[in-house]
């Protein structure tokens, strides 16, 4: 079955990394993603990873992903004020030509100044 | 180049009415999707459409809904006769069409539904 889990709330401090984490139960995934919504604007996505990649970065953002635990996690380096958000994460099984996103229940950011 | 839009931006209705939302998707966007989020869970998938026709509608809860996508332009989601459990965010999402792989999906700012 399809199932997403994510923690409710994370607090940082501005300058701080900021790890946030997930889980999933589908090992057909092919594309996993990470989404942002600010609050009153839709999902922003952020960035994805293909299934047969352990690792991606871009700029301040790494995303690490462990098969074998099927957990996936966004770092975000030198946490701003600016990325105070909520963070999903979801997974696709785009070989099966299903387009659905299968979302978690959101990770709420709070950067403290 | 305008981003997905959607209407209304909020909605208050009574139990037992009727509810029609609207979203726009990219233009030369063949795929459109609804989903919604209720009470801060996760976002749930309802349904996909390519072009005026529906590829996958396995998230439709139930018969109260309605989606249409005359023309292959904008879709609406109509919810008739609403009840308490609809309410939350109503978000749609569009993407272009490609054969390969990974398809981004571009999201509106939602409809907030809310039943009295």
């Amino acid at each position: 079955g399809e199932d997403v889990e994510q923690s409710l709330f994370l607090s940082v401090r501005e300058g701080d990394s900021s790890v946030i984490n997930c889980t999933y139960t589908d090992s057909s995934s092919t594309y996993l993603y990470w989404y942002k919504q600010e609050p009153g604007a839709g999902l922003q996505l952020l960035t994805y990873i293909f299934s047969n990649m352990d690792m991606k970065q871009d700029q301040r953002l790494t995303v690490l992903l462990n098969k074998k635990d099927k957990h996936l996690s966004l770092r975000i380096a030198d946490t701003q004020t600016g990325d105070s958000a909520i963070y999903f994460c979801a997974e696709s099984m785009e070989d099966t030509g299903r387009r659905a996103l299968t979302f978690g229940s959101g990770t709420r950011l709070q950067v403290q100044p | 180049e305008a981003g997905v839009t959607q209407f209304p931006s909020h909605s208050v209705i009574e139990k037992g009415q009727t509810v029609t939302l609207r979203c726009d998707p990219i233009s030369g966007h063949d795929n459109l999707y609804w989903y919604r989020r209720v009470m801060g869970k996760e976002i749930k998938f309802l349904l996909h459409f390519v072009k005026e026709s529906k590829q996958d509608e396995s998230g439709m809860p139930n018969n109260r809904f309605l989606a249409e996508r005359t023309g292959g332009t904008y879709s609406t989601l109509k919810v008739q006769p609403a009840e308490l459990e609809d309410s939350g965010v109503y978000f749609c999402a569009s993407s272009q069409d490609r054969q390969t792989s990974y398809n981004e999906q571009f999201f509106g700012p939602g409809t907030r539904l809310t039943v009295l």
